[in-house]
């Protein structure tokens, strides 16, 4: 089973506008991560945010965590046509010994030059 | 090369068939997952090793499926008696200890079963 929810599924909005994505998870997490996956390909890792923190930074990524609300956001800014690709929300299962992440099922964000 | 490396890139074959993946993590690395990923969906854990030691196994993990690490170093996944449903992305991550969930992926095997 997998642990977050993504929201939209899919997004497609016009290059230069702001992309914002949402995650919803079910337990208690230590850290949660947002990865990046191109089309057919591995996917790569973008940001970890520990349970700790409300916001983090990094270039044009903007990700917040609500751990009352047990949710996440992914603000990209300033799209662009490379951004275009899938986006997954991961945190750890506190309940494994092997520190495994689990996935969300995605969104799918499209950017239209 | 720094990456994980996953070999093959693609295997077609025919259902019945036994498969075998590869993968080499990242040297210095001691822990390793298998994901399995089907079209549309996000990777799913089906298996973990630290160093040589299988630690953890998904029920996704049928008894059709096996996975080593006999060195503490690469990995193969062999799928038995392939079957349809087995078509999907095949993906290994590694990562240090100490570094709870966080962890690099190689670019996957895609796996379809005719």
């Amino acid at each position: 089973s997998q642990q977050g929810e993504e929201d939209p599924q899919a997004l497609s909005i016009q290059e230069g506008e702001n992309a914002t994505m949402n995650c919803s998870y079910k337990t208690s997490i230590n850290n949660l991560q947002w990865y990046r996956q191109n089309s057919g390909r591995g996917l790569v890792h973008l940001i970890l945010i520990r349970s700790n923190e409300r916001e983090k930074h990094s270039g044009r990524l903007r990700v917040t965590l609500d751990t009352s609300k047990k949710s996440s956001s992914l603000l990209i800014t300033a799209s662009r046509a490379a951004d275009t690709a899938s986006y997954f929300c991961a945190t750890d299962d506190m309940s494994s010994s092997a520190s495994k992440i689990i996935f969300g099922s995605g969104t799918r964000l499209s950017i239209r030059p | 090369d720094t990456g994980v490396s996953q070999n093959p890139r693609h295997k077609i074959t025919k259902r019945g068939q036994n498969v075998t993946f590869r993968c080499d993590p990242i040297s210095e690395h001691n822990r390793l997952y298998w994901y399995r990923q089907t079209l549309g969906q996000g990777p799913e854990f089906l298996t973990y090793f630290q160093n040589e030691a299988q630690l953890e196994k998904s029920r996704l993990l049928s008894d059709r499926f096996s996975a080593e690490r006999p060195k503490g170093s690469f990995s193969t996944l062999e799928i038995q008696r392939t079957e349809q449903g087995d078509s999907a992305m095949y993906l290994c991550a590694s990562s240090p200890g100490g570094q709870k969930g966080l962890g690099t992926f190689g670019s996957g095997t895609r796996l379809t079963v005719v």
